[in-house]
């Protein structure tokens, strides 16, 4: 199973909005409600931020949004923060023998 | 208060390695768990999963044949056996509860193969 391509790098100043797109295929993101999103800051643990496509755990803030449409997925962060400044992950079931999960190459998000 | 807190991880030259993830905070045998490895530079991968029971097991086509998940829900433990041992298995290995949509996970222990 091939990772999703996400974009290495997106940039924004604060309080802009930006958009991670997470590209697959109909046996994955495509074919599937389950794709999520994670923030990752190296050393610590990953955090979810969205969880079937579109929903935001208790606690995350309502500046980060998630939506799907074909085989791409995409989190969108606006009013971007200095906090936002991490790498992020998205991840999806994928088709296969059995229960399989692939994440994306993941994107690095800095606020100039 | 969820608490998933990892160990067993080292620097091995091959071989095999077990790594624990002792749980809190919440009724374990009603859990799925999951293993995520980062390796250095690299992004997440998903490694394993084993359902609430112990009775059903996932593995990634890297791992598969070579690790071994399981758990002891009398200890509330998940276990990652792990055999013939590479240098491309090098990696922060973090346990995480459920199956997908992972909200609560620790915080890693390393392996380091040399």
């Amino acid at each position: 199973q091939s990772a999703l391509t996400q974009p290495a790098s997106v940039s924004g100043s604060p309080g802009q909005s930006i958009t991670i797109s997470c590209t697959g295929t109909s046996s994955d993101v495509g074919g599937y409600k389950s794709v999520s999103w994670y923030q990752h800051h190296p050393g610590k643990a990953p955090k979810l931020m969205i969880y079937e496509v579109i929903k935001r755990p208790s606690g995350v803030s309502d500046r980060f949004s998630g939506s799907k449409s074909g085989n791409t997925a995409s989190l969108t962060i606006s009013g971007l923060q200095a906090e936002d400044e991490a790498d992020y992950y998205c991840c999806s079931y994928a088709a296969g023998n059995t229960h399989n999960y692939v994440f994306g190459t993941g994107t690095k998000v800095t606020v100039l | 208060e969820v608490q998933l807190l990892e160990s067993g991880g080292g620097l091995v030259p091959g071989g095999s390695l077990r790594l624990s993830c002792a749980a809190s905070g919440f009724t374990f045998s009603n859990s799925a768990m999951t293993w995520v490895r980062q390796a250095p530079g690299k992004g997440l991968e998903w490694v394993s999963t084993i359902s609430s029971s112990g009775a059903a097991t996932y593995y990634a086509d890297s791992v598969k044949g070579r690790f071994i998940i399981s758990r002891d829900n009398s200890k509330n433990t998940l276990y990652l056996h792990m055999n013939s041992l590479r240098a491309e298995d090098t990696a922060l290995y973090y346990c995480a509860k459920d199956s997908s949509s992972w909200l609560n996970w620790g915080q890693g222990t390393l392996v380091t193969v040399s």
